[in-house]
């Protein structure tokens, strides 16, 4: 089982939807929790961090299920800006090193 | 501030050569690390650093060397290139006291 895992995708959606992503953990030691975004041959760029409390900013929202050991990205009024690839992030098992998931990709039409 | 810089953006090598990738930061950012990233396996931690004179290797080591005699360079070496070396990398500093990452725009490697 990868320590990571998300749904590749590709999400297609409608300019102004709200779509969501989940991402799964096997670690359930980790502590820190990020969600990265990454244009098409272009290096990743941190987007949010996600707390335990679940955070926004602007119109996206993470949310951090240690339960289910999931967390999750919300957008809503999705642009077409918003088209890319987002990375699930986690510190890793034993070594706090993070380990990434391999994306999901969202297109978003108008 | 120029943050992390990598060169150079694309590099074809044959079998069996060697080079060096290169990477520089400003940020005074005491953890630097490698990363390659290859269609359908996310970013894969290759050789990382907690500061300087100190490396220690990640995920995927073989193939590769680092050194890091300052903060501010984390020179990436290919010792004999392979075809399944092709990737893209990227070099990453992480803000200190924190996960937080911050990467360089890449090298794309072409073995052939």
């Amino acid at each position: 089982r990868k320590e990571v895992e998300q749904d590749p995708g590709p999400f297609n959606v409608p300019e102004g939807a709200t779509v969501a992503f989940n991402c799964t953990y096997s670690n359930s030691a980790s502590q820190s929790f990020f969600w990265y975004r990454q244009d098409c041959r272009k290096e990743p760029k941190l987007l949010m961090s996600v707390y335990s409390s679940g955070n926004e900013d602007g119109r996206f929202t993470a949310q951090l299920n240690r339960a289910s050991q999931y967390i999750s990205l919300l957008i809503r009024d999705s642009k077409l800006s918003d088209s890319a690839t987002y990375l699930c992030v986690v510190n890793g098992r034993n070594t706090g090193k993070l380990i990434f998931g391999q994306g999901t990709t969202l297109q978003v039409k108008p | 501030n120029a943050g992390v810089t990598q060169t150079p953006k694309f590099q074809v090598l044959k079998t069996g050569q060697s080079m060096t990738l290169q990477c520089a930061q400003d940020m005074n950012h005491e953890y630097m690390s490698w990363y390659r990233q290859d269609p359908g396996m996310g970013l894969r931690l290759i050789h990382y650093s907690v500061g300087a004179g100190i490396t220690d290797q990640g995920e995927v080591p073989n193939g590769y060397n680092v050194s890091r005699s300052t903060t501010e360079d984390f020179p990436l070496r290919l010792l004999s290139a392979a075809p399944s070396q092709t990737s893209v990398y990227f070099c990453a500093t992480q803000k200190t006291g924190t996960y937080e990452q911050y990467f360089g725009p890449g090298t794309r490697l072409t073995v052939t």
